[in-house]
């Protein structure tokens, strides 16, 4: 069945930028996702992109996708405090049902 | 994006129990979804609530276990029943906002002692 993967733990400095990478097997994959998961709370939709785009820019967020190594990354710019929470990509081939990664959880420090 | 209120936010439930979870949306939407976060995984898909007609469940998942209603176009319930630890999870419901994907409600976290 489809699958996603992430790195579990990504740990950097206060002001530097943060690299996320995800790897997803579905090649028909249409949409991907980036959600932000802050202690104790649920989702938070950051950015998304379709599958016939190579990049997408949102403020500090950019992301990059390669279809062809089917691999997906989420950068954020001048890394804060308050970007340290679980990320987790997510990709559906158009349907209602959407494939999570196993979420990667970001430290960031001071 | 649509807002979702969930509650309760957590609970500490004895096993054999059961536990009801609310889901309500600020607007009126077709699918209701709800998913299950275990410690330290990811997300996955309980079962689809459509208004009017029977939730639809993910493999692993059976009704009698997680029974669900839909009564109205911005409601929903789940219910874990007969709890036991294995049923120690977040809780979380989402609905899909056209265009945008999915927002989620900020999750139960329930725990079974």
């Amino acid at each position: 069945g489809e699958d996603v993967e992430q790195s579990l733990f990504l740990s950097v400095r206060e002001g530097d930028s943060s690299v996320i990478n995800c790897t997803y097997t579905d090649s028909s994959s249409t949409y991907l996702y980036w959600y932000k998961q802050e202690p104790g709370a649920g989702l938070q939709l950051l950015t998304y992109i379709f599958s016939n785009m190579d990049m997408k820019q949102d403020q500090r967020l950019t992301v990059l996708l390669n279809k062809k190594d089917k691999h997906l990354s989420l950068r954020i710019a001048d890394t804060q405090t308050g970007d340290s929470a679980i990320y987790f990509c997510a990709e559906t081939s158009g349907t209602y049902k959407y494939i999570f990664g196993t979420g990667t959880r970001l430290k960031v420090l001071a | 994006s649509a807002v979702i209120s969930q509650k309760p936010s957590r609970d500490i439930c004895q096993r054999g129990t059961s536990l009801t979870i609310q889901c309500q949306v600020d607007s009126q939407v077709t699918m209701m979804f709800w998913y299950r976060q275990q410690p330290g995984q990811s997300l996955t898909l309980i079962a689809t609530a459509n208004q009017g007609s029977e939730a639809t469940y993910e493999s692993g998942f059976v009704i009698d276990k997680f029974p669900i209603s839909r009564p109205n176009l911005t409601f929903s319930t789940l219910t874990v029943s007969n709890m036991s630890p294995e049923d120690s999870s977040i809780y979380l419901c989402s609905v899909e906002v056209q265009n945008y994907g999915y927002t989620f409600g900020s999750g139960t976290r329930l725990t079974v002692v």
